[in-house]
């Protein structure tokens, strides 16, 4: 049983236009959240967390938003460019197993010239 | 930032040997490193939680008898996968924390693909 879903495996957004990447979980003992960048053939880069005492984090064009009474966050990026293409992952830990990552599938953002 | 780094990045064997894959945190001690597994287009499964110094902790549906882990110092992990078969086939990636951080961030290396024949 898959904890963390993203339910959009790709998706397609002009250049400078916002990217908006979904991720869903089931686990309500989660309590901090990562989103994850990956190339092809490359491991996965840390891009931006959240825990669960706030609800939005920003860090340059990336903001990701919170919402834990829907279980649900979000990645916003603005204005989006051609080299944010690539495989974005989030992931989330908390309660117990506080010190494992459990990843969502992955939505691949291609963004157009 | 912190660099961890996976070796070797692929490698293809025969059925029956087995295949030993390292991940090294090069500018960091990391305590803890995990080892997933990722089919196509499918997530990072973790498959268990090496810890510098004791036993891996392995997740419900991982054989440890078949995924050696060993956390032999606090910059090396090694997994060997034994008596390889074609389905163990896969994308396999560590990832460490490094020791005092709070962040929870993890850094990941590169990966390694195995395809056994």
């Amino acid at each position: 049983d898959q904890q963390v879903k993203q339910n959009s495996p790709s998706l397609s957004v002009q250049e400078g236009r916002i990217s908006i990447l979904n991720c869903d979980y089931t686990n309500s003992m989660f309590d901090y959240f990562l989103w994850y960048k990956k190339y092809p053939a490359e491991g996965p880069t840390f891009l931006i967390s959240i825990s669960s005492i706030k609800d939005k984090n920003e860090d340059g064009r990336f903001t990701v938003f919170l919402n834990k009474s829907a279980k649900h966050l979000s990645l916003h990026i603005v204005p989006s460019q051609p080299g944010d293409s690539a495989v974005y992952f989030c992931a989330a830990s908390g309660g117990y197993n506080f010190n494992k990552f459990y990843f969502g599938s992955g939505t691949k953002l291609n963004v157009k010239p | 930032g912190a660099v961890v780094s996976q070796h070797p990045s692929w490698v293809i064997c025969k059925s029956g040997t087995s295949v030993k894959i390292e991940c090294r945190s090069l500018d960091f001690q990391a305590t803890t490193m995990f080892w997933y597994r990722q089919f196509p287009k499918q997530s990072l499964m973790l498959m268990a939680t090496s810890n510098e110094g004791s036993k891996a902790t392995y997740e419900q549906g991982v054989e440890k008898d078949k995924f050696l882990i060993n956390h032999a110092s606090l910059t090396l992990s090694t997994l060997t996968v034994t008596s390889a078969h074609p389905e163990d086939s896969s994308f396999y990636i560590c990832s460490a924390r490094e020791a005092g951080r709070n962040t929870g961030e993890l850094f990941f290396g590169e990966g390694s693909r195995l395809t056994v024949l």
